[in-house]
């Protein structure tokens, strides 16, 4: 069954440290994948998506369909990055989410 | 503008009690979809809206679950005799653009949700 797995529910780093969030799909086909963001008090939002290539916030993805992976990187954390991350995958009609992961970055 | 909006907020029922739930898209979008969050979950997709026409309900859990978008802008969602694995955040999203056969990769802007509780 097509699955997106966010292996990690709770992430902690310190300020300043790398800090990778990971996400592996099961998925015959040539997805599109994105990573969504929802801070505190507030609504889900997008962060990026792997056809852009683009870089938010200081965030990149890679997508790796050998490995079916599309990793959430970013070289310094900072403490604004605290938040709830989610992993998504949409093919066709097919839209679905990992269950997510909480990153603390902690002072 | 103004975002997407739901209401309410936050919704008590007893089970068995129906329920309805509103979503005000971002106006001019096209595309309306509905999500339902369970505690510690990911959102899981419920149903798809092309302007009035739903054209995917396959994420419905059951027939006690109904969604309705007549003139094209907002959307109700409809849950009848609520049971107590119904309680999740139900989230709203709009988007500019269609959903097409090549899928949907245009950006979804999500509503706060509607927390539902069944007792």
């Amino acid at each position: 069954a097509q699955r997106v797995t966010q292996p990690e529910k709770l992430l902690s780093v310190f300020k300043g440290a790398p800090v990778e969030l990971k996400c592996n799909y099961s998925y015959s086909g040539s997805p599109e994948l994105f990573w969504y963001v929802q801070y505190s008090r507030q609504r889900l939002q997008l962060l990026l998506r792997h056809i852009s290539r683009e870089s938010i916030k200081g965030f990149t993805a890679d997508l790796n369909k050998g490995e079916t992976s599309f990793h959430l990187k970013k070289p310094f954390a900072q403490e604004e990055d605290s938040a709830m991350y989610y992993c998504a995958l949409i093919h066709g009609n097919d839209m679905r989410f990992g269950a997510g992961t909480r990153l603390t970055v902690k002072p | 503008g103004a975002g997407v909006s739901q209401s309410p907020r936050y919704k008590v029922a007893k089970r068995g009690q129906d329920v309805a739930l509103r979503c005000d898209p971002i106006s001019g979008h096209v595309s309306l979809f509905w999500y339902q969050q369970a505690l510690g979950q990911g959102p899981e997709f419920l149903t798809y809206f092309q302007n009035e026409a739903q054209l995917d309900k396959s994420g419905l859990p059951s027939d006690r679950f109904f969604a309705e978008r007549p003139e094209g802008s907002v959307s109700t969602l409809k849950i009848q005799r609520t049971q107590q694995e119904d309680s999740a955040v139900y989230l709203c999203a709009s988007s500019r653009d269609l959903w097409t056969a090549e899928g949907h990769t245009d950006t979804q802007y999500f509503g706060p949700g509607t927390r539902l509780t069944v007792l």
